[in-house]
């Protein structure tokens, strides 16, 4: 089964606007930890945010805050104020035991930002 | 500073040629991972060295061979390629599981092999 489902392959968004990534996870374990990272057609897979499961607040890091719902299983990324910069794959990844080293990510989405 | 360097950046090589690719980080990291990415595809994890030590091997074949000299560097050294292997490598380090999370990754070397 897939453990982290993004379901927008590709989405456009206005310069200056915010934007929305969807991601859902599949786990049975209490500890777990989200990540998000960005990666431009350069190559390099850049780390933007981590919520843990056990984190009461919503993580945040300048224009990039993880909408997390437990219950729903859901860790959307908000990207505020969009610039040209932004367009990137984006990957949602989990770690399900702090102890594992394995990272499972999901299928990526594809944004680009329009002046 | 959380910076991964990899060399080279690009790479191209038959498939009967011997080349190693290198990765070096300075954070102090004691696990390092190595990847393979296809394009539009997430990464695939390869190899997994812990305290210098290989912790994990994805069923990788043979002709990729990874080594850990020391703690701040990882070499993955390719022999007998096909060309179905062409694709980023990259890599990564974090410290240990149960002492930190995140994974930093290198910039990537970009493999093409004839």
């Amino acid at each position: 089964a897939q453990k982290i489902t993004q379901t927008q392959p590709g989405m456009f968004v206005q310069e200056k606007e915010a934007v929305t990534l969807d991601c859902t996870y599949d786990t049975s374990d209490p500890s777990y930890g989200l990540f998000w990272y960005k990666q431009p057609s350069s190559g390099e897979m850049i780390f933007l945010i981590y919520q843990g499961s056990y984190d009461q607040q919503n993580a945040t890091e300048g224009r990039y805050s993880l909408n997390f719902q437990k219950a729903r299983k859901s860790a959307n990324l908000v990207i505020s104020a969009s610039q040209l910069g932004d367009s990137a794959m984006y990957f949602c990844a989990m770690r399900e035991d702090v102890r594992d080293y394995k990272l499972s990510f999901g299928a990526g989405t594809t944004v680009t930002v329009r002046a | 500073d959380t910076e991964v360097t990899q060399t080279p950046k690009h790479l191209v090589m038959g498939m009967t040629n011997k080349k190693s690719l290198k990765c070096e980080q300075h954070m102090g990291h004691r696990a390092m991972y190595w990847y393979k990415q296809k394009a539009k595809k997430p990464p695939e994890l390869m190899f997994v060295y812990s305290y210098e030590k290989l912790s994990i091997n994805e069923s990788v074949p043979s002709r990729f061979s990874p080594e850990c000299p020391n703690s701040s560097l990882l070499n993955l050294h390719l022999h007998a390629l096909q060309p179905e292997d062409s694709a980023l490598y990259l890599c990564a380090s974090s410290q240990a599981p149960d002492r930190g999370l995140v994974q930093y990754f290198g910039p990537g070397t970009r493999l093409t092999v004839l």
